[in-house]
Order: structure tokens, then sequence, then C-alpha cells
């Protein structure tokens, strides 16, 4: 079974300030880990996506995550935040291998302050 | 090249009629995907496909079925509405990765 967690529902920060979004996961696999974006009544976007061939994954939009197994977390940051970053962002986990579908964690709302 | 593609974006639905969501998508995927969206719920499977000829449940199957009539096109159909499947819906699919690749969304509202 796999699950996750974002530890926190609403993240605001100030445009320019530095993103921390943070997330656990549990899993009885080598998992694969996702971010995803939703911007506002849109669908959802690929931010980045880790499998094993680096800890430090790069995503679009300046967005990184870090793989930590040893505390289970894939925490998603940005240097700088941009008023467009405004959105609700999911950490997903697949098993990986398989077709079965992704685990969502119930996300966290991404507010900008100008 | 479309990806993902999903009609209707909108439907409202009184309880008890039925409907079939459709969506399409043009990447060649085999493996394809319905979830639902309700706030503070993250997204939910439903069902999913992992190849033509194949269905199997997700965690909230309930009042609903699937059909994957080709490789691609997977159609989702509430036989019976009820004001609990208010939501909004997502179709994805994915290739040889696990990778899903999402459709802008079906908003459906039951009265």
């Amino acid at each position: 079974a796999q699950s996750v967690t974002q530890l926190d529902s609403h993240v605001s920060v100030s445009e320019g300030t530095p993103v921390l979004l943070r997330c656990n996961y549990s899993s009885s696999y080598s998992p694969s880990l996702f971010w995803y974006v939703q911007h506002p009544n849109k669908g959802l976007q690929l931010l980045l996506k880790y499998t094993s061939a680096a800890t430090l994954v790069k995503g679009i939009n300046g967005f990184e995550a870090e793989f930590k197994k040893s505390e289970t977390s894939f925490h998603l940051t940005k240097p700088s935040a941009h008023m467009s970053d405004a959105a609700e962002y999911f950490c997903v986990v697949s098993p990986g291998g398989g077709a079965d579908g992704l685990t969502f964690g119930k996300g966290t709302h991404l507010i900008i302050q100008p | 090249n479309a990806g993902v593609t999903q009609t209707p974006k909108f439907q409202v639905l009184k309880t008890g009629q039925s409907m079939t969501l459709q969506c399409a998508q043009d990447m060649n995927h085999n493996s394809m995907y319905w979830y639902r969206q309700d706030p503070g719920m993250g997204l939910r499977l439903i069902y999913y496909s992992a190849s033509e000829g194949t269905t199997d449940k997700g965690e909230v199957p309930n009042g609903y079925n699937v059909s994957r009539l080709n490789k691609r096109e997977f159609s989702l159909r509430l036989e019976s509405a009820a004001p609990s499947q208010t939501s909004v819906y997502f179709c994805a699919s994915a290739g040889d990765t696990d990778t899903q690749y999402f459709g802008p969304g079906t908003r459906l509202t039951v009265l």
C-alpha cells in the first residue's frame, strides 16, 4: 500500500521569496514520485518526476524537488516565487512498473502575496 | 497533437439521470484512467484500463461503469446519477512509463 501526506493545506509567500511545499510518502515498493500543478479551473500539469536516477530533480518553471529516502520526503522548492505560481500543487506516488493508478496527496494551495 | 481530450466540459444532471463522459487520447498510450476530484480530497481513482479490452476498479468505483472502446477512447458512465457524484472528473493516459497525462476535466453537478 502507498500513501502521500502533504503537510500544509495552504502556504502563503511574498513574491520574490522562496517556496517550500512539503510532502511525505510511504510505499512498499521503490516508488516513482511526482509533483503536479493545477491552476484554477484547469487540468493537471506535470511539474517534475523522480524515478531513481538522481535525488535532486529539476522541473519546469524553476521548481525542483529533493528525494530523501531516510526521511521518506519529497519536498518541492523554488528560489523565488512569481505571481503566476499561485495554484494547487499535488504530491503523487506511483508504485511504478505497472498500469496502476496514482495516489494523490490532498493538495497544497500556494498563495503569492504581491 | 491534442493530448487527452474530454467531453463535455460541463454537465448538470438531475438525480437518477444517466450520462456518459467521453475521453480520447492521441498519444498511442496503452493505459487510461478516470479520477474524480473533490474539494480537499486530491484526486481519487475510479477505474483504469491497462490495455485495450481490460478494465479494473480503482479506489472509488461504486456507481460507475467504464468501457475501453478502443486504444484511443475510454468512457465513464453514470447509470443513475446521485448528488454524491457531483465532482470534477479527470481522464488520464500513460504510455510505457507511469507518467500520466491529464485531460482538462469535466465539471459535473447532480441536483
